[in-house]
């Protein structure tokens, strides 16, 4: 079955240290992959996606991700953790073989001063 | 840009009354979606737009969920009448292009519909 887990539902970072969000799929097709961050109130927002090429994509706000085709997962990181970072981030895969977009249950990251 | 447009920001109803949500995307933009976010979890679709077609309902209950998008702008998403379980937060999102599989989509900040 098609699935996008986030094995995590929160993860806590102190402030400068190094973020990973994780996330990995399950899909029949060639993946789409995408991650979104959702402020509290506010709609989500896009930060970056993988559709071919490189398998390091970067993204807003100092994000980037890597695709791991054989782990089949696509996991967030940023390099140095900001308290402004603090929000829900989603994993959405496109499986490419019936076009459904599968989004993950959310992951909250919690950045501590 | 101005961003995608949702109103009202929040609503509060009883069970078995009707409400309606709308939804104004980014101009220009050809695909529209409606989700449903329930806490805790992901966005659900509703309904994804192509112009003012219809290209996924698959997951909208159409018992009392129905939805338009009259001249391919702006759209409206009506339940009628109210569950409780539909307390959720209903978003919309637009992307640009007809090809819209790679796209990102752009969301609006959301409606919060209490069901009582």
């Amino acid at each position: 079955a098609q699935s996008v887990a986030q094995p995590e539902d929160q993860v806590n970072v102190a402030e400068g240290n190094p973020l990973t969000v994780k996330c990995t799929y399950s899909v029949s097709g060639n993946p789409y992959l995408f991650w979104y961050v959702q402020y509290p109130n506010r709609g989500l927002q896009f930060l970056l996606k993988y559709i071919t090429g490189d398998n390091l994509v970067k993204g807003s706000y100092g994000f980037e991700a890597e695709f791991n085709k054989s782990q089949t997962s696509f996991h967030l990181k940023k390099p140095s953790a900001l308290v402004s970072d603090s929000a829900l981030y989603f994993c959405a895969v496109r499986d490419m073989s019936n076009y459904q977009l599968i989004w993950g249950a959310g992951t909250k990251l919690i950045i501590k001063p | 840009e101005a961003g995608v447009a949702q109103s009202p920001r929040y609503k509060i109803i009883e069970k078995r009354q009707s409400v309606a949500f709308w939804c104004n995307p980014i101009s220009g933009h050809a695909t529209l979606y409606w989700y449903q976010q329930i806490l805790g979890q992901g966005p659900k679709l509703l309904i994804q737009f192509q112009n003012n077609g219809v290209v996924d309902d698959s997951q909208l209950p159409k018992d009392r969920f129905s939805a338009e998008r009259l001249k391919g702008v702006d759209s409206t998403l009506k339940i009628q009448p109210a569950k409780l379980e539909d307390s959720a937060v209903y978003l919309c999102a637009s992307s640009t292009r007809e090809d819209s599989h790679y796209n990102e989509q752009f969301f609006g900040p959301g409606t919060r519909l209490t069901v009582l």
